[in-house]
């Protein structure tokens, strides 16, 4: 099976731009969470999506938005981007009933 | 508000030497306990533990859970460089919601 994938893997935006990211997890797997990772806090959970439904977020400011289609494929959205959101943007899928989560390579965003 | 720590920070060793990483955490209902090995870009998963006491292996690497005193241990023995890594615990509440709480990761780097 092929792995979690997320486009794009880099990405350079300016302060106030809007950004998304994309993701697409294991074929069969129709939880998709959002990761965000920064040296200064770690690994922050985003949201989680599950059959086209936000089940779970996390506590991040409503700039941050998401969506998954019917494919499961899920995409993730920062609107007036700024300097603070400079991290790596994982994306993590699941199937129904495990609690093992597979990383995708995630899609590094810096905001100048 | 679930916190888990992860100690040490950093460790710097040799091949051929152990290594004990530790995980405790306070979380209001456990469900359980993941390790995971993060090295350039994406974590991908070693272990999952419920249930104390419980040893889980995969080669030179094993963990454990202690769930009354709330920690857990990662041990690697006969370390190789390509144990240099990151290495994430995650603990997962009970109940319908999926919302993992990450430590800030043991930065493991194996010296030839």
């Amino acid at each position: 099976k092929a792995g979690v994938t997320q486009t794009p893997r880099y990405l350079i935006k300016t302060r106030g731009q809007q950004v998304t990211l994309s993701c697409s997890p294991i074929s069969g797997h129709r939880s998709v969470s959002w990761y965000q990772q920064t040296p200064g806090q770690g690994l922050q959970f985003l949201f989680e999506y599950f059959s086209e439904t936000q089940r779970n977020k996390g506590n991040f400011p409503g700039r941050f938005s998401g969506r998954q289609f019917s494919n499961s494929r899920s995409e993730m959205n920062v609107s007036t981007l700024e300097l603070g959101d400079s991290a790596l943007y994982l994306c993590a899928s699941s199937s129904v009933g495990q609690e093992t989560q597979y990383f995708g390579p995630g899609t590094r965003l810096l905001v100048l | 508000e679930d916190k888990v720590v992860q100690s040490p920070l950093s460790l710097v060793v040799h091949e051929g030497d152990t290594v004990t990483l530790n995980c405790s955490y306070e979380v209001t209902n456990f469900r359980s306990l993941l390790w995971y090995k993060q090295e350039k870009k994406a974590p991908t998963f070693l272990f999952m533990l419920t249930s104390s006491g419980i040893e889980k292996k995969s080669g030179r690497l094993s963990s454990i859970l202690d769930k009354k005193e709330l920690f857990s241990i990662l041990n690697i023995t006969a370390t190789q460089t390509g144990d240099s890594a990151v290495y994430l615990c995650a603990v997962l509440p009970s109940g319908g919601s999926y919302i993992p709480t990450f430590g800030r990761g043991t930065s493991l780097i194996v010296h030839p």
